[in-house]
């Protein structure tokens, strides 16, 4: 079943722009995490947030987690021509061990 | 390379053909999963595996068959598949499962049934 729902659909930005995608999900998680797929390949694993945690950075990302809305963004800033791909977040429910649901995904397109 | 290994990339097979999907990973994690992808659709959860005992089995119909002879090795063999079957199939791994632990897919196999 579906945990996770990501919004927009597809977003389409200017190289440099920052870049917003939003996760909305069902139940009470343990965490939270973004992928990110190129074109036709496999998912890459970018970053994790615990349910006990509100933000978290990696080098030009930054997550946010509203455990009280069942929501979490994804920011990518000063996005690059090589930040185009499809953008997924995934959760496992609470409680119990669980395995990844992830949602539709958001694609998005950087324009140098 | 993510040092999870997916052969074959492509796959074309008829409706009455039975073939083989195989994932590979050297990362010492002893979970691993399928899941399939298709158009427009979230990623399914096919199956898992925890320490090579199956987990998971997400409703799928028996026409895939997975297979875990080690904590190393997954295989969905496929039989009398279904147009609709045809999909990129994506193996991942990671630590067990309910650990706050990242998966690593494998780059896929995409999977035509004519």
């Amino acid at each position: 079943s579906q945990q996770g729902e990501e919004d927009p659909q597809a977003l389409s930005i200017q190289e440099g722009e920052n870049a917003t995608m939003n996760c909305s999900y069902k139940t009470s998680i343990n965490n939270l995490q973004w992928y990110r797929q190129n074109s036709g390949r496999g998912l890459v694993h970018l970053i994790l947030i615990r349910s006990n945690e509100r933000e978290k950075h990696s080098g030009r990302l930054r997550v946010t987690l509203d455990t009280s809305k069942k929501s979490s963004s994804l920011l990518i800033t000063a996005s690059r021509a090589a930040d185009t791909a499809s953008y997924f977040c995934a959760t496992d429910e609470r409680p119990g061990n669980t395995p990844l649901v992830f949602g539709k995904g958001t694609r998005l397109s950087v324009i140098a | 390379e993510t040092g999870v290994t997916q052969t074959p990339r492509h796959l074309v097979m008829g409706m009455t053909n039975k073939k083989s999907l195989k994932c590979e990973q050297h990362l010492g994690h002893n979970a691993m999963y399928w899941y399939k992808q298709s158009a427009k659709k979230p990623l399914e959860l096919m199956f898992v595996y925890n320490f090579k005992e199956q987990t998971e089995n997400n409703s799928v119909p028996s026409r895939f068959s997975p297979e875990c002879p080690n904590s190393s090795h997954l295989f969905l063999h496929l039989h009398t598949l279904q147009p609709e079957d045809s999909a990129l199939y994506l193996c991942a791994s990671s630590h067990p499962v309910g650990k706050y632990y990242g998966y690593t897919f494998g780059s896929g196999t995409r999977l035509t049934v004519v």
